[in-house]
């Protein structure tokens, strides 16, 4: 089982929806969540991070988090196509030593 | 603010050869890692740094190496360049439980 996992996509959304990005982690003691996204050819930047179980917005950007279910979201309300990326979730995992661990990412398109 | 720096930003290897990989940040970081990323894919962690004086592997450190030679560099090492190094490597940089800044990445090519 890997330690990140997201829906590699694409998952295709009109202009002005709400797109809705998941991931899940194995590790239950994982405190700190990201949301990186990454234009192709280029580094990825952050969108959001969350600590704490519940919501967290930001903008056209909210993150969730349920710690017992091992699950974070990232929804992007009133898509553009300039949204249109690949989004990566990262967990840093306990244990110690700090590692952050990334999914495989989920490719977004925003269509006019 | 140069954050994380990168060098170089390109390279191709011969299949055989070695190189290092250089990584800086100036920002006080303990926290440093290398990633791989292949078309399509994620980032995958080869190695990290909790604090100077210490690395660790990650998911995939087959064929590589790394050294921490203060608090602001982390390099990494390919001893012998295979083909499926091939990649696009990414180091960043972070502190304690906030978020890593990454640098610009370099982009290998072994043939």
């Amino acid at each position: 089982q890997k330690e990140v996992e997201q829906n590699s996509g694409p998952l295709s959304v009109p202009e002005g929806a709400i797109a809705s990005l998941n991931c899940t982690y194995s590790d239950r003691g994982s405190q700190s969540f990201f949301w990186y996204r990454q234009y192709s050819g280029k580094s990825p930047e952050l969108i959001m991070f969350i600590y704490s179980n519940g919501d967290k917005e930001d903008g056209r950007f909210t993150a969730q988090l349920n710690k017992a279910s091992q699950y974070v979201s990232l929804l992007i309300r009133d898509s553009q196509p300039s949204d249109s990326a690949t989004y990566l979730c990262a967990v840093l995992v306990s244990g110690g030593y700090n590692k952050l661990i990334f999914g495989a990412g989920t490719r977004l398109a925003v269509h006019p | 603010n140069a954050g994380v720096t990168q060098t170089p930003k390109f390279q191709v290897l011969k299949t055989g050869q070695s190189m290092t990989l250089q990584c800086a940040q100036d920002m006080n970081h303990n926290s440093m890692y290398w990633y791989r990323q292949d078309p399509g894919m994620g980032l995958r962690l080869i190695y990290y740094s909790a604090s100077e004086g210490t690395t660790d592997k990650g998911e995939v450190p087959n064929g590589y190496n790394v050294s921490r030679l203060n608090k602001r560099e982390f390099s990494l090492r390919l001893e012998s360049a295979a083909p499926s190094q091939t990649s696009v490597y990414f180091c960043a940089s972070s502190e304690a439980a906030q978020p890593a800044t990454f640098g610009s990445g370099t982009r290998l090519t072994v043939v």
